[in-house]
């Protein structure tokens, strides 16, 4: 069945350090795939999805890369902030709803 | 535009008792879909709403039921509560629905059971 594989938790990180989260999937068909982000006390928000391999969704300085070969999703921002903390969700749609993975808490500390 | 709003935030029931949480969806989303967040299972699919009938159904027991009204609005129902069902439930919207399309979530509310 359908699933995502998510990077364990929690990742603490420096102000301005270079920050990725793994993500695999496995899927039937060609899924979408999205990260979400959720701050403190909040819903989840979409942060960047792709929609095909080789598509690279784009928000906020995070970039992620739908590739097929590897079936992976990985999350990545060249220079974190403080207000990036949070917890990161990938998450792929099946054939009727979104799968999650378990989620990633982010601390960066100045 | 309004957020997904979900009511109320915080509920603590106990054992054997029932609940409702209420959902409203961006205006003019017709999709509605619910979410069990829990520390052990993370996030799971309940089911969806779209424009009143119930499209998808994930893999929980029938004491976990919904409906959608005219006005898109969607109400949850848990009756005979398990210290398990604790939890944050989660709603999202989206003006079609469908799993490739974006979901915007409520804030959630979170579920104590004693």
């Amino acid at each position: 069945g359908d699933s995502v594989t998510q990077m364990e938790g929690p990742v603490t990180l420096s102000e301005e350090a270079f920050l990725t989260i793994n993500c695999t999937y496995t899927a039937t068909g060609y899924p979408s795939l999205f990260w979400y982000v959720q701050y403190p006390g909040e819903g989840l928000q979409l942060l960047l999805k792709a929609t095909k391999a080789d598509d690279k969704g784009s928000n906020k300085g995070f970039e992620a890369t739908y590739r097929k070969e590897t079936t992976s999703f990985h999350l990545e921002k060249g220079s974190v902030q403080v207000s990036d903390s949070a917890v990161y969700f990938c998450a792929l749609s099946g054939a009727n709803n979104l799968f999650f993975g378990t989620g990633t808490r982010l601390t960066v500390i100045p | 535009k309004a957020g997904v709003t979900q009511t109320p935030r915080y509920l603590i029931k106990t054992r054997g008792q029932q609940v409702t949480l209420s959902c409203s969806p961006i205006s003019g989303h017709r999709s509605v879909s619910w979410y069990q967040q829990t520390p052990g299972q993370g996030l799971q699919f309940l089911f969806e709403y779209f424009s009143e009938t119930q499209r998808n159904k994930g893999n929980f027991p029938g004491r976990f039921s919904g409906r959608q009204f005219s006005n898109s609005r969607s109400e949850m129902n848990v009756s005979t509560l398990e210290l398990g069902d604790s939890a944050l439930y989660l709603c999202a919207s989206s003006p079609e629905g469908g799993a490739r399309n974006e979901q915007f979530f409520g804030p959630g509310t979170r579920l104590t059971v004693l």
